[in-house]
């Protein structure tokens, strides 16, 4: 079956402009991360939904971050006002339920000017 | 605070060395560890799993609860094996599985 799904691959946005990302998790997953990965860094985690349960923001670098998942499936990461430290590959994953294994998907390659 | 330590950011061995991948977790419960593996130009993916008991690809890791390790190892190191490896703790619960910082490995000719 499909694997984790992410749009675009790519982004390339000035300073300033916001931006949406998509994530699209394998059909009846429960639980969806996003995470960054800067270049040549970890893996850090940004937030994570779990069936119905108000979702675990802490990672959320600032308020100009925000996700949302939609009837427990797509979710979108939104980030306003962009930053060039905002640049990074940005990472979504699912698991059947939280104790399983996550399947990422390829990322969408951020770059702010 | 749960945490999971992978103390070496960058490992470099020679192709036929042993390789160990050192991780280390702090969590009061069961805990499942997990490494993930990211090579080159591909996505994350799973590599092992505690509970499967498998050796993929070569590489084993055994949890120790009482030293509270998981680390990963493999007899004799391939080039191939040059990738970005996580380890990852989750639980029951609905628990948010945390991932470690990362060790790169890099496996010389």
């Amino acid at each position: 079956g499909a694997g984790v799904s992410q749009s675009p691959s790519n982004k390339v946005t000035e300073k300033g402009k916001d931006v949406e990302l998509r994530c699209d998790p394998i059909s009846g997953h429960t639980a969806l991360y996003w995470y960054r990965q800067s270049l040549g860094q970890g893996l850090e985690f940004l937030i994570y939904f779990q069936g119905n349960s108000a979702p675990d923001k802490s990672g959320l670098p600032s308020d100009r971050f925000s996700a949302e998942r939609t009837g427990g499936s797509v979710s979108t990461l939104t980030i306003q006002r962009t930053q060039q430290e905002d640049s990074a590959v940005y990472l979504c994953a699912s698991s059947l339920n939280t104790i399983e294994t996550q399947y990422f998907g390829p990322g969408t390659r951020l770059l702010v000017l | 605070a749960q945490r999971v330590t992978q103390p070496e950011k960058l490992l470099s061995v020679f192709k036929g060395a042993p390789v160990e991948l050192k991780c280390n977790y702090s969590y009061s419960g069961s805990p499942e560890l997990f490494w993930y593996v990211q090579y080159s130009r591909q996505r994350l993916q799973l590599l092992l799993r505690h509970i499967s008991r498998e050796s993929i690809k070569g590489f084993t890791a055994d949890l120790n609860k009482g030293e509270t390790s998981f680390h990963l190892k493999k007899p004799f190191a391939q080039e191939e094996d040059s990738a970005m490896y996580y380890c990852a703790l989750s639980a029951t619960g609905g628990f948010k599985t945390i991932f470690g910082a990362g060790t790169r490995l890099f496996v010389k000719a």
